[in-house]
């Protein structure tokens, strides 16, 4: 069956610290990638997505991916978090229509 | 048009009780999507309209859930003869394109069965 794993349920950083947030996902086909994000008391937001190229995407508020399809991973960075950035990180998949989502990792940033 | 809207955002029933939620898409979205999420779980499928046509349904569905979507654009979700197990965040997406793309969720509607 089609699964995603995220490897971090809890994840507590300072702030200017470097992130990393592993996602690896089971399906055998051609798939496209998203991370969202869930702020406290707001709704999933689209962080990045990645349908075919470059592996290594860009999204907003400088959270980058990578997508290495021999590992089926497609993990989420960011260089310098900052306290603005602690939300609720959703690794997702699609393998054409429905997304099939990480249990989610919560991301503490301490000012 | 700001986003997917949904209503109500909270819902308390009691066990047994039939409930209903309604979704409204960004409006030129043909795609329509329900999941659901409890608390430390990421949102997991339900079902998906491609414009009234349901294309989709979760195996785990169960036969109290019905979902339509009349005409292409609002979907109600219905869950009857509920239980305390269907308490949950009940959320909407939509999105734009035949190979379904980015999907852009609503608020959620909280379901409480006491």
């Amino acid at each position: 069956a089609q699964s995603v794993s995220q490897h971090n349920h809890h994840v507590i950083l300072s702030e200017a610290a470097s992130l990393e947030l592993g996602c690896n996902y089971s399906y055998g086909g051609t798939v496209n990638l998203f991370w969202y994000v869930q702020y406290p008391g707001q709704h999933l937001q689209l962080l990045l997505k990645y349908f075919s190229g470059d592996p290594l995407v860009k999204g907003i508020k400088g959270f980058e991916a990578e997508f290495i399809k021999s590992k089926f991973s497609f993990n989420l960075r960011k260089p310098s978090v900052q306290w603005s950035d602690t939300a609720e990180y959703f690794c997702a998949v699609s393998p054409g229509g429905k997304l099939i989502f990480g249990q989610g990792t919560e991301l503490s940033v301490k000012p | 048009d700001t986003g997917v809207s949904q209503n109500p955002r909270h819902k308390i029933t009691k066990r047994g009780q039939n409930v209903t939620f309604r979704c409204d898409p960004i409006s030129e979205h043909n795609r329509l999507y329900w999941y659901r999420q409890t608390l430390g779980q990421g949102p997991e499928f339900l079902t998906y309209f491609q414009n009234e046509a349901q294309l989709e349904k979760s195996r785990l569905l169960s036969d109290r859930f019905s979902a339509e979507r009349p005409k292409g654009s609002f979907s109600t979700l219905e869950i009857q003869r509920t239980e305390q197990g269907d308490s949950a965040m009940y959320l909407c997406a939509s999105s734009a394109g035949d190979r379904g793309y980015e999907q852009y969720f609503g608020p959620g509607t909280r379901l409480t069965v006491t």
